[in-house]
């Protein structure tokens, strides 16, 4: 079945890493996606990763993707206060065109 | 380039009436995908088209359509309006179906009262 299982909150300290973690049941994911909303904004797509790599890196945010476990990360180096947000995780299913499934998306709470 | 555009961006409508909202995708981009999300569902996908035709659909009432014309600018109608359809609707696009990028609106509010 499609589901994707994220944990509700995260709290760090300015300056320290952030690690927020996703898990999907679908083993036919093609991309999986990390999504950033704002305050009554829509989607920003910070970045992605296609399901037969590993690892991808860009400035602040690196994504770490386990297929055997089906488990992704993301991390955000150096957090900064304007990096409060509600983050989600998505991924898209072969063969089923622009549809994505969603994680319930983790809050990110950045503290001076 | 500018990027996805949806109007308008907040509704406010009454019980049973019906509403229309519209998206325009990033220029390029043919493939307009429709999501809505509420603080108790999350983010549901509603459809996909591409070219003019449904590629996709998700599991809402059939008072959910939608369609696309052929410079790929989408609308999505609801009709009948319930209380619980008040929500963020957000319409995203991308070059083409299954792509690696797709790029989302601003979105449209709806208060169903």
């Amino acid at each position: 079945g499609e589901d994707v299982e994220q944990s509700l909150f995260l709290s760090v300290r300015e300056g320290d890493s952030s690690v927020i973690n996703c898990t999907y049941t679908d083993s036919s994911s093609t991309y999986l996606y990390w999504y950033k909303q704002e305050p009554g904004a829509g989607l920003q797509l910070l970045t992605y990763i296609f399901s037969n790599m590993d690892m991808k890196q860009d400035q602040r945010l690196t994504v770490l993707l386990n297929k055997k476990d089906k488990h992704l990360s993301l991390r955000i180096a150096d957090t900064q206060t304007g990096d409060s947000a509600i983050y989600f995780c998505a991924e898209s299913i072969d063969n089923q065109g622009g549809k994505l499934i969603f994680g319930q998306g983790t809050e990110l709470s950045v503290k001076p | 380039k500018a990027g996805v555009t949806q109007t308008p961006r907040y509704l406010i409508k009454t019980r049973g009436q019906q509403v229309t909202l519209s998206c325009s995708p990033i220029s390029g981009h043919r493939s307009v995908s429709w999501y809505q999300q509420t603080p108790g569902q999350g983010l549901q996908f509603l459809f996909e088209y591409f070219s003019e035709t449904q590629r996709n659909k998700g599991n809402f009432p059939g008072r959910f359509s939608g369609r696309q014309f052929s410079n790929s600018r989408s609308e999505m109608n609801v009709s009948t309006l319930e209380l619980g359809d008040s929500a963020l609707y957000l319409c995203a696009s991308s070059f083409l179906a299954n792509q690696e990028t797709q790029y989302f609106g601003p979105g449209t509010r709806l208060l169903v009262l």
